[in-house]
C-alpha cells in the first residue's frame, strides 16, 4: 500500500530550538518525496523536494531509503516557521498525483 | 503572474443538492489535479487531467462525483446529490507537465459545507 505517515499532529518548540518533523512512507517503486507547507490564511505551497537537494528557508530533508523516511529538519526555528507541514510522495513513473500525510502543525513560541 | 484560482471560495449546500466547483489553472499548465481535504486530514487525490483527457479518476469516492476539463484549461468538479460526508475543502492544483517531478501549484480551495 502507498502511504505517508506523519506521527505528530502538533510539534511545539521555542524560537532558536532545533526542529525535526517526522515523515515515514511506504511505496513499492521509486518515489519522489516532497514537503509542502501551508502558512496561516495562505495556500498550500511546495517547500522542498528530495531530488533537488536544496535548503529552503533553512530547512533540509534527507531521503533514507533504508528507513523509508524523509524527515524535515531545521537547526534553529524561527517564529515565522509556524505553519502546517505536509509530507507527500509521488511515483516517478505515474501521473504525478500526490499522496499526502496527515500533516504536522509546527508552533514556534517566542 | 496569476496563480491557480478556484470559485466559489465557500459553498453551503443542503443535502441532496448538486454543486459545481470551478478551477482556473495557471495558463499553459498541462496537468490538473483535484484533491479533497477533510477537516484535520491531509489532501486526498480525486482525479487527474492531462490537457482535456481525464487519465486517472481512481480517487473519486462515488459515481456522484464527476469532473471535466473540456478545452484543456478550466476544470469543473461536480458533485450530485450531496451528502454530509462530502463536506470538505476541495483543492485544485496544476503543473507544467505530467510526471511526478514537476511542482504542483495549488489554488486556495473551495470549502463545501453540506447541511
Amino acid at each position: 500500500a502507498q502511504r505517508v505517515t506523519q506521527p505528530e499532529k502538533l510539534l511545539s518548540v521555542f524560537k532558536g530550538a532545533p526542529v525535526e518533523l517526522k515523515c515515514n512512507y511506504s511505496y513499492s517503486g521509486s518515489p519522489e518525496l516532497f514537503w509542502y507547507v501551508q502558512y496561516s490564511r495562505q495556500r498550500l505551497q511546495l517547500l522542498l523536494r528530495h531530488i533537488s537537494r536544496e535548503s529552503i528557508k533553512g530547512f533540509t530533508a534527507d531521503l533514507n531509503k533504508g528507513e523509508t523516511s524523509f524527515h524535515l529538519k531545521k537547526p534553529f526555528a524561527q517564529e515565522e516557521d509556524s505553519a502546517m507541514y505536509y509530507c507527500a510522495l509521488s511515483g516517478r513513473s505515474n501521473t504525478g498525483k500526490l499522496i499526502f500525510g496527515q500533516g504536522t502543525t509546527l508552533q514556534v513560541k517566542p | 503572474g496569476a496563480g491557480v484560482s478556484q470559485s466559489p471560495r465557500y459553498k453551503v449546500a443542503k443535502r441532496g443538492q448538486d454543486v459545481a466547483l470551478r478551477c482556473d489553472p495557471i495558463s499553459g499548465h498541462v496537468s490538473l489535479f483535484w484533491y479533497q481535504q477533510a477537516l484535520g486530514q491531509g489532501p486526498e487525490f480525486l482525479t487527474y487531467f492531462q490537457n482535456e483527457a481525464q487519465l486517472d479518476k481512481s480517487g473519486l469516492p462515488s459515481d456522484r462525483f464527476f469532473a471535466e476539463r473540456p478545452e484543456g484549461s478550466v476544470s469543473t468538479l461536480k458533485i450530485q446529490r450531496t451528502q454530509q460526508e462530502d463536506s470538505a475543502v476541495y483543492l485544485c492544483a496544476s503543473s507544467l507537465a505530467s510526471q511526478g517531478l514537476y511542482e504542483q501549484y495549488f489554488g486556495p480551495g473551495t470549502r463545501l459545507t453540506v447541511t
